[in-house]
């Protein structure tokens, strides 16, 4: 069982849809991220949001959106994505700051984009 | 950017062996850490190592850290089937904004 929560856990979309991602944490931890998994690949870093302060991996495109509406929720709004945008989203979050220590992570939420 | 390098990239072996896994990385870093991933599931944090300790020990595991090499192994003994999975480094690099940098990971399969 995890302690990160993400919904859904299948999502298939069209390339004009607008849609979310969401991921929920009660663990109290101040750093909240989400990663992007490709087949037989590591997990590449997208957005942190940690003490209220939003980074970027400059490398994402504009049509993958972050939204942060309390410490205990991250959202992950998508429009007009792409094919190659499917891949399984991973949401962490941990105890400290920008990725000095454990990530606890969700079970990821798989997305085909047709 | 990816730093850290993991070999085997696949490693296939009976119930009961022993599976040696290495992660090799290039820049000073913090600390390091192995997770595990079960195929289309979240990772799993495993054991942290920081880069004063050589080696670190969590039940079946055994973490080795050597920063001379700038490389890390993760011991598992005594395989079980439920074992299978793969398995990733991640190290906090002292240079890297903060992001941690992943290894490419390796497949580990546990034959019964």
């Amino acid at each position: 069982d995890t302690e990160v929560t993400q919904t859904p856990k299948h999502l298939v979309m069209g390339m004009t849809n607008k849609k979310s991602l969401k991921c929920e944490q009660h663990m109290g931890h101040r750093a909240m991220y989400w990663y992007k998994q490709k087949a037989k690949k590591p997990p590449e870093l997208m957005f942190v949001y940690s003490y209220e302060k939003l980074s970027i991996n400059e490398s994402v495109p504009s049509r993958f959106s972050p939204e942060c509406p309390n410490s205990s929720l991250l959202n992950l709004h998508l429009h007009a994505l792409q094919p190659e945008d499917s891949a399984l989203y991973l949401c962490a979050s941990s105890h400290s700051r920008a990725n000095t220590g454990e990530l606890f992570f969700g079970e990821g939420s798989r997305l085909t984009v047709l | 950017s990816q730093q850290g390098e993991e070999d085997p990239q696949a490693l296939s072996i009976q119930e009961g062996e022993n599976a040696t896994m290495n992660c090799s990385y290039k820049t000073s870093i913090n600390n390091l850490q192995w997770y595990r991933q079960n195929s289309g599931r979240g990772l799993v944090h495993l054991i942290l190592i920081r880069s004063n300790e050589r080696e670190k020990h969590s039940g079946r595991l055994r973490v080795t850290l050597d920063t001379s090499k700038k490389s890390s192994s993760l011991l598992i003994t005594a395989s079980r089937a439920a074992d299978t999975a793969s398995y990733f480094c991640a190290t906090d690099a002292r240079d890297s904004n903060y992001q941690l940098i992943w290894g490419a990971g390796t497949k580990l399969i546990i034959k019964p």
